[in-house]
Formats: C-alpha cells, sequence, structure tokens
C-alpha cells in the first residue's frame, strides 16, 4: 500500500514570496509516478507536474520547480514569486500507474496581495 | 479546460435513491478513472477502466457500479444512496492511444448531496 504525507495542512504567504509544499511518499513499489495537482476554488483539479521515481532530476517550469529525493522518499514543491491566483488546495499523488493514484490530504495555500 | 467533460454538474437526491454520473475523456482516450473527494476521506481512488474493461478497483462500495462504454464515455452508477455518499465525484482520463502513457486529466466533478 501507499501512503502521500502532505506535512502542511495550510500556508499563507504574501504575493512575491517563494513557497514550498512538502511531501513524503511512502511504497514499497521500485518504480512509481509522483504528480502535483492543483484544485482552485472553482473545484476542477489541475495538473501540474509529474516525475518518475527512476529520475531524481530536479526540474524548473516557469515559476514552478520540484525536488524530488528517493532516499527520503521526499517531493516537494516550489512557487517563485507566489501570486493570488496561486491560492488553491495543492495535492501531492502516487502510483505506479498515471491514473491510479494514491492523494494526500492535500495543502490550501493562500496568498494574500 | 481538460477536456473532460462530468455530467450533471450538480445533483440533489433523496436517500434509498439512485443516480447515474455520467464522463465523457478527452477525445480519444482509452483510459477513465473515477474519483471521490469527500471532507473525511479525502481524494480516493474508486475504480479504473481502460478499452471497455475494468481494470482495477479501488475503495469502491458494493453499491457502486461502474461501466465504460463502446464510445468510451463512463458512468458511474450509485444505489441505495446514503448522507454518506455526499461527495464530489471526478472522472479521469489518460493514455490517448495504446501504449502511450499520460498523466490523468481531471474533469470539473460531480457534487453529489444526498439528502
Amino acid at each position: 500500500a501507499q501512503k502521500v504525507t502532505q506535512a502542511q495542512t495550510e500556508i499563507s504567504v504574501v504575493e512575491k514570496e517563494d513557497v514550498t509544499l512538502d511531501c513524503v511518499y511512502e511504497t514499497r513499489d521500485t518504480t512509481y509516478y509522483l504528480f502535483w495537482y492543483k484544485q482552485p476554488p472553482s473545484g476542477e483539479l489541475v495538473f501540474l507536474i509529474r516525475r518518475n521515481s527512476f529520475d531524481e532530476q530536479n526540474e524548473i517550469s516557469g515559476r514552478y520547480s520540484w525536488n524530488f529525493q528517493k532516499s527520503t522518499s521526499s517531493f516537494n514543491f516550489t512557487i517563485t514569486a507566489s501570486q493570488v491566483v496561486d491560492s488553491a488546495v495543492y495535492f501531492c499523488a502516487g502510483g505506479t500507474s498515471y491514473g491510479k493514484l494514491t492523494f494526500g490530504q492535500g495543502t490550501i495555500l493562500t496568498v494574500h496581495p | 479546460d481538460s477536456g473532460v467533460t462530468q455530467t450533471p454538474k450538480h445533483l440533489i437526491t433523496a436517500t434509498g435513491q439512485r443516480v447515474t454520473l455520467r464522463c465523457s475523456p478527452r477525445s480519444g482516450d482509452l483510459s477513465v478513472y473515477w474519483y471521490q473527494q469527500s471532507l473525511d476521506q479525502g481524494l480516493q481512488f474508486l475504480i479504473h477502466y481502460y478499452n471497455g474493461e475494468e481494470r482495477a478497483k479501488g475503495n469502491i462500495l458494493e453499491r457502486f457500479s461502474a461501466q465504460q462504454f463502446p464510445d468510451l464515455h463512463s458512468e458511474l452508477n450509485l444505489s441505495s444512496l446514503e448522507l454518506g455518499d455526499s461527495a464530489l465525484y471526478f472522472c479521469a482520463s489518460s493514455v490517448p492511444y495504446a501504449g502511450m502513457n499520460t498523466e490523468a486529466f481531471f474533469g470539473q466533478g460531480t457534487r453529489l448531496t444526498v439528502v
């Protein structure tokens, strides 16, 4: 069984601050996939990033970056120069396939102007 | 817009009733997944269909069933509804063609309220 733990229940920042969301994914599987999804107030789930367990290279995409460390099972997500529109619930998820996922409980991010 | 369409957006029904939630995946996507999001359980995987066949089951109650039709749309049937079934039900799709795996794209969800 897999377990996803998001350390922060809620984070509040002021616009332009950087913010990091923490996630720990525990599994006995050797190959798995990790994701971050965003759920804005409108309710839909929006895919943000994906990482394969066999690739530990950290990446940056625009204002998003992510740091995967297999040794500690951590998959952290950073938003640089946060904006009010980034306010949402962020979910970390993982699984051995792209669609059958175990989700964390979510982190509520509030960005104040 | 993810390209996944779910209908209806909102549904209010009484306990003991049966409802059907519908999902149209992104054009050509072969896989459909159903998830339930509730305050106490969070986001939970229910069931996965690939090209008409059931592939995996998660925490899906026996009162719930799903199917995927030849045109790839899917329906989630919920019967003998209880107050605790009130939740946001998501459909997601992936796999635009056999052998091509992609992340799952979610629909906007159907909010079910059982009164």
